[in-house]
């Protein structure tokens, strides 16, 4: 059980580039989103969803896009990389109507 | 919509004192409260959590929290705190629709003196 996994740990974009961020839980979890965490800004709600096939937008959609085809990933791309984009992304996962979160290692991401 | 505050963005205790850390949030109804601490360079590790029942909770590492409605408190104590108990820590607030994700303060760190 390796619960939430996020690839790659690090990467360096150039602006204008783009990406996606790996998720992945095997808990059978049915909701799972996308956090960035800026220094003084805890952390922002990107995207979520609550079920294969089910997305909506957070507190910070603007520039990234999800899709969950399947019940384990919850993959999130960034369209056209920007500075601003630079952060620290978490994806989290949980069982249920008010379930135990749990977060992936996270993925630091420097836009250049 | 659903809000937390952290009012100390810095705290620093000595190590042997008791430690608080204050949270406040806004919610229309009886919300799920979640303390996480994150260690440099870390992802978020639950300390506690609060949905229902007895409004004082026990978490892991020697931390509790007190579920307090009528001020929309939920700070968190540790009555010694430990060197290794520096850190980030954050308080959130979650709902009871399926769609209502964790909101998280900014987050206070902590530093110990030795």
């Amino acid at each position: 059980n390796a619960g939430v996994t996020q690839t790659p740990k690090f990467q360096v974009l150039k602006t204008g580039q783009s990406m996606t961020l790996q998720c992945a839980q095997d808990m059978n979890h049915e909701y799972m989103s996308w956090y960035r965490q800026d220094p003084g800004m805890g952390l922002r709600l990107i995207h979520y969803s609550v079920g294969a096939g089910i997305t909506d937008q957070g507190e910070v959609p603007n520039g990234y896009n999800v899709s969950r085809s399947t019940t384990e990933d919850f993959p999130l791309r960034l369209l056209l990389a920007a500075p601003s984009q630079t952060s620290v992304y978490f994806c989290a996962s949980r069982g249920g109507l008010g379930g135990e979160q749990y977060f992936g290692p996270g993925t630091r991401l420097t836009v250049t | 919509a659903q809000s937390v505050t952290q009012p100390d963005i810095h705290i620093t205790v000595s190590e042997g004192a008791s430690l608080e850390l204050r949270c406040n949030y806004s919610y229309g109804a009886t919300p799920y409260l979640f303390w996480y601490v994150q260690s440099p360079g870390q992802g978020l590790q639950l300390l506690l959590k609060y949905f229902s029942g007895d409004t004082l909770v026990q978490g892991i590492k020697g931390f509790e929290a007190e579920f307090k409605r009528s001020q929309s408190s939920f700070n968190l104590r540790k009555p010694s705190v430990h060197w290794s108990d520096a850190a980030e820590y954050f308080c959130a607030v979650g709902g009871h629709n399926a769609g209502n994700m964790l909101t998280f303060g900014g987050g206070t760190r902590l530093m110990v003196k030795p």
